[in-house]
C-alpha cells in the first residue's frame, strides 16, 4: 500500500513551536493519531482525531486535520527539552492495523 | 501492573537459532498485535489477532509464527534466525474503534529488543 508520510527531522528551540506535518493516505480513515517514543521505550498515544473534525486542542497540542488533502499536524506550543523524541502519525486503514509514517525526529535544543 | 508486558526486553542469539518472545495484556482488549521496528524505526505491522483467531498476516516470511493461547496473550516464535531479523519487536493491544471512548488506539509494551549475530 502507499506510505504515511512524514518529514524524518524537526529541530527546535526550547519555548518554540513545534509543527509536525503528515500526510496519510486512506481517505476513509476514522481516527488518525499522534503517537510518541522515546529512546528505548514504546510508542505512546498522544492524542488522537476523528475523521469529522478539524481541529483538537489538548493542553499545548494542536491537531489539524485537512480531508481534503490528507494532511494532518501536530503543533506543540512552547516546545520543552522533554519533548525530544520520535512523533508517529498513523492511520486506521481498512482492513489492516494501524499504519504508522516513518517517524519525526525532534530534536529540542536549550 | 503494566497493561501490555512483553518478554525478555533483550535478546542476543546466534543465525540459526529459534527464539520466542511473549506478550501479555492486562487490558481485557479483544485484539492484539505484533509489529517490527527496524534500525531506521519504521514501524511494520506483522500480526494481528482478534479473539485468538489470526484476522493480519502481513507479507512475513513463514518462519514467523505467532500463536495466541488466549485472548490476553499474544506469543512470536522466530525459526532459522537471520541476520535481518535483527530489530524491536513490538506488542499492542486495543479495542475495536466506534464504542463510546474507543478510538481504536493501540496500546504499546515496551518492546523486545532482538540481535541476531
Amino acid at each position: 500500500g502507499e506510505d504515511v508520510e512524514q518529514s524524518l527531522f524537526l529541530s527546535v528551540r526550547e519555548g518554540d513551536s513545534s509543527v509536525i506535518n503528515c500526510t496519510y493516505t486512506d481517505s476513509s480513515s476514522t481516527y488518525l493519531y499522534w503517537y510518541k517514543q522515546e529512546p528505548g521505550a514504546g510508542l505512546q498515544l498522544l492524542t488522537y482525531i476523528f475523521s469529522n473534525m478539524d481541529m483538537k486542542q489538548d493542553q499545548r497540542l494542536t491537531v489539524l486535520l485537512n480531508k481534503k488533502d490528507k494532511h494532518l499536524s501536530l503543533r506543540i506550543a512552547d516546545t520543552q527539552t522533554g519533548d525530544s523524541a520520535i512523533y508517529f502519525c498513523a492511520e486506521s486503514r481498512a482492513g489492516t492495523a494501524l499504519i504508522f509514517g516513518k517517524g519525526t525526529t525532534l530534536s529540542v535544543s536549550s | 501492573d503494566t497493561a501490555v508486558s512483553q518478554t525478555p526486553k533483550y535478546l542476543v542469539t546466534q543465525m540459526g537459532n529459534d527464539k520466542s518472545i511473549k506478550c501479555e495484556q492486562n487490558l481485557g482488549h479483544d485484539t492484539m498485535y505484533w509489529y517490527k521496528q527496524d534500525s531506521k524505526k519504521f514501524l511494520k505491522i506483522m500480526f494481528s489477532y482478534n479473539n485468538k483467531e489470526l484476522i493480519i498476516n502481513e507479507t512475513v516470511p513463514n518462519r514467523f509464527s505467532p500463536k495466541s493461547p488466549d485472548k490476553a496473550h499474544l506469543n512470536l516464535h522466530i525459526n532459522s534466525l537471520e541476520l535481518g531479523d535483527s530489530a524491536v519487536y513490538f506488542c499492542a493491544s486495543s479495542h475495536p474503534s466506534g464504542g463510546p471512548g474507543e478510538a481504536g488506539e493501540l496500546f504499546f509494551g515496551e518492546g523486545s529488543r532482538l540481535t541476531v549475530l
